[in-house]
Parts: structure tokens; C-alpha cells; sequence
């Protein structure tokens, strides 16, 4: 498996822009989520699916973020208008189903490196 | 979930057993203990994760005290590869609810020194 892909790897625009993040999970995956890295703020979660269905975004900063995952091999993170604050690194990630009622592990995918100038 | 405590930073000699440690003092009965790390630039990884019982896969050896309060992660023999950020974590494994996200702390920067 070619594991979690997402892209594109760097983007740089600028404030004011529209910038769309993509996402495509291991296959057969159930839970998909979406983090953001700063130094300041370290890993944080922005919004999680399960099954195509956003379950939690309480992570979401505000308005001018949205996610969706219109089917089960791709999601996207959209910000609009996009501001120098929100520069960071955004990691998407996957998991399997819950097995035997333990935890799932998370599959991490590479990254995109976003600049707002 | 519980909150951890982990040291900010350690070093180990390439070769030798890496042992991080990792204090949860309120942990719950039903919340395990997970391991990630994160080498520079790249997205954390899955290590090892454990319920009351000391667990090991090819990567790593968890071992739980019987308390369950604290854990140490041990790496058997470290090498410069093993440099990262490592988190622990405690979080509730169940079903389809908000319990399966996960908060990552501050972690510890382990560096392996050659």
C-alpha cells in the first residue's frame, strides 16, 4: 500500500487566497483526520471523519475552514480566504475500524507545508 | 483522556537502550497507552500501544506498571534513525465516538548521539 497520500507536499500563497489541501487514505481505512503543526501550538486536531461523516471539528479555527470527503479514497481541507497565520504544516491521517475493542492505530501521511505571505 | 507528563528532552548512546518514561497518573481503566513519534519533516508514526500488559513488536517494548500511573518506552537498541520527537499518549479505545481522536502533548526529543 502506497499509504496515506496527500498533496500537493508545499504551498505557498498569498493572504487572501483560496488554498485547498488533499487527502487520500490507505484503502479500506474508516476514520480519517486532519491535524495542523505549528511551533507554537505543536500537533493539533483540526477534524475527523468516520465513514465519509465529519464526527468532530471542534478543532476547526474558525469560519474560514471547512473539510469534506465526498467519498471514501479522498478528503479536502479548504481555506478561504487564507491569512499568515495559518501557515503550518497539515497532516492527514488514517485508521482502520476498531478491532476487539482496542484502539486503532493512525497512519500518517507526509504533509503539506503551507506559506501564507 | 488522561494527561501525560513526559520529560522534554533525553539523549542515549547509538547502541544502547533508549528508555523514555511517561507519567499518567490519572489514567482510567478503559483508556490504553499509545507511543507515536515524529522524525523531523516527516508525519508521526505508530509504535506500540498497550492496555495493562507489558507489549513489544519489532519496534519497541512498552511496559506498564501495575498501577497503570506511568509507562516507559523502550528502545533496544537505539541508533541515529531513532532521533525524534516521541509522544505518549492515553486515550479511551472504543467505538465510533469522539473518543477516538487523539491529543498530542509536547512529547520528549530523544537524540541518539553516535
Amino acid at each position: 500500500d502506497a499509504g496515506v497520500i496527500q498533496s500537493p507536499r508545499h504551498e505557498v500563497t498569498e493572504m487572501g487566497q483560496e488554498v485547498t489541501l488533499r487527502c487520500k487514505p490507505i484503502s479500506g481505512h474508516d476514520y480519517l483526520f486532519w491535524y495542523r503543526q505549528t511551533m507554537m501550538r505543536g500537533l493539533e486536531l483540526l477534524i475527523y471523519f468516520n465513514n465519509n461523516v465529519p464526527i468532530d471539528d471542534s478543532g476547526m479555527p474558525e469560519d474560514r475552514f471547512s473539510a469534506k470527503m465526498p467519498n471514501a479514497s479522498f478528503s479536502t481541507l479548504k481555506i478561504q480566504p487564507s491569512e499568515p497565520r495559518d501557515s503550518a504544516v497539515y497532516f492527514c491521517a488514517s485508521s482502520p475500524r476498531l478491532s476487539r475493542g482496542e484502539g486503532n492505530e493512525q497512519y500518517f501521511g507526509p504533509g503539506t507545508r503551507l506559506t501564507v505571505t | 483522556d488522561a494527561k501525560t507528563t513526559q520529560p522534554p528532552s533525553m539523549d542515549c548512546a547509538e547502541g544502547r537502550a533508549a528508555n523514555l518514561p511517561c507519567n499518567h497518573s490519572t489514567i482510567s481503566g478503559n483508556e490504553y497507552v499509545y507511543w507515536y513519534r515524529q522524525i523531523h519533516s516527516q508525519g508521526p508514526q505508530y509504535i506500540i500501544h498497550g492496555l495493562k500488559n507489558n507489549e513489544t513488536n519489532e519496534m519497541a517494548s512498552l511496559i506498564i506498571t501495575e498501577d497503570r500511573k506511568s509507562s516507559t518506552l523502550i528502545l533496544p537498541h537505539a541508533t541515529l534513525r531513532d532521533t525524534a520527537v516521541y509522544y505518549c499518549i492515553v486515550r479511551v479505545a472504543s467505538g465510533y465516538s469522539s473518543a477516538s481522536k487523539i491529543i498530542f502533548g509536547s512529547g520528549t526529543r530523544l537524540s541518539i548521539r553516535p
